[in-house]
């Protein structure tokens, strides 16, 4: 069975960092693209982050690119997302998935408040 | 960035009957491969997503045959027959023809 686990999230003031992991069982970790999907307050769902299956290449849409570095441990099957200079616009439920979006983890919740 | 489109259901669904869900693109999805790149997803209350439908009419796997998908490239639908409780949730339909992958901003589905 396909499992992702994330962890890692809380609260943050903002211009603060964090780092979100996702545990990945039951499929070839290795062998997939992943992507970590943030579903923020009023329920709009929105690609952050995505890396290919040996980490080699990644891809960030213009609203986190440059704060935001997802990266993978294949030995690990675990993937990552590290978060800087977090704003108030980033509070949302991190999902971390397969590229396909074929499987999702129940999420880990980052709120940036002061 | 393609835009996706949801409308609302204008009004609740009874349980038995059909209902279709319309999803629109800003942009065609059928890739050069031949194969349109658009999911369907129901996420259910304080759940994650659940991928139903993909590559435009491909049912998941373990996904019930009262789902089913159709469209062009740009008009796309979701069909549920004989609709049921468990259905209710909000459906989200995804691009993945380029970055970044869209979602649209979801139709609630409620039962009478």
């Amino acid at each position: 069975e396909v499992q992702l686990v994330e962890s890692g999230g809380g609260l943050v003031q903002p211009g603060g960092s964090l780092k979100l992991s996702c545990a990945a069982s039951g499929f070839t970790f290795s062998s997939y693209g992943m992507s970590w999907v943030r579903q923020t307050p009023d329920k709009r769902l929105e690609l952050v982050a995505t890396i290919n299956s040996n980490g080699g290449s990644t891809y960030y849409p213009d609203s986190v690119k440059g704060r935001f570095t997802i990266s993978r441990d294949n030995a690990k099957n675990t993937l990552y997302l590290q978060m800087s200079s977090l704003k108030s616009e980033d509070t949302a439920m991190y999902y971390c998935a397969r590229v396909t979006t074929d499987y999702w983890g129940q999420g880990t919740t980052l709120t940036v408040s002061s | 960035d393609i835009v996706i489109t949801q409308d609302e259901l204008s009004n609740p669904v009874t349980s038995g009957e059909s209902v279709s869900i319309s999803c629109r693109s800003s942009k065609s999805l059928l890739y050069k491969d031949g194969k349109t790149y658009l999911n369907w997803f129901l996420q259910r209350p304080g759940q994650s997503p659940q991928l139903l439908i993909y590559l435009m009419s491909t049912r998941a796997s373990g996904v019930s045959d009262r789902f089913s998908g159709s469209g062009s490239g740009t008009d796309f639908t979701l069909e549920i027959s004989r609709v049921k409780a468990e259905d209710v949730g909000v459906y989200y339909c995804q691009q993945l023809v380029e970055y970044p992958f869209t979602f649209g901003s979801g139709t609630k589905l409620e039962i009478k």
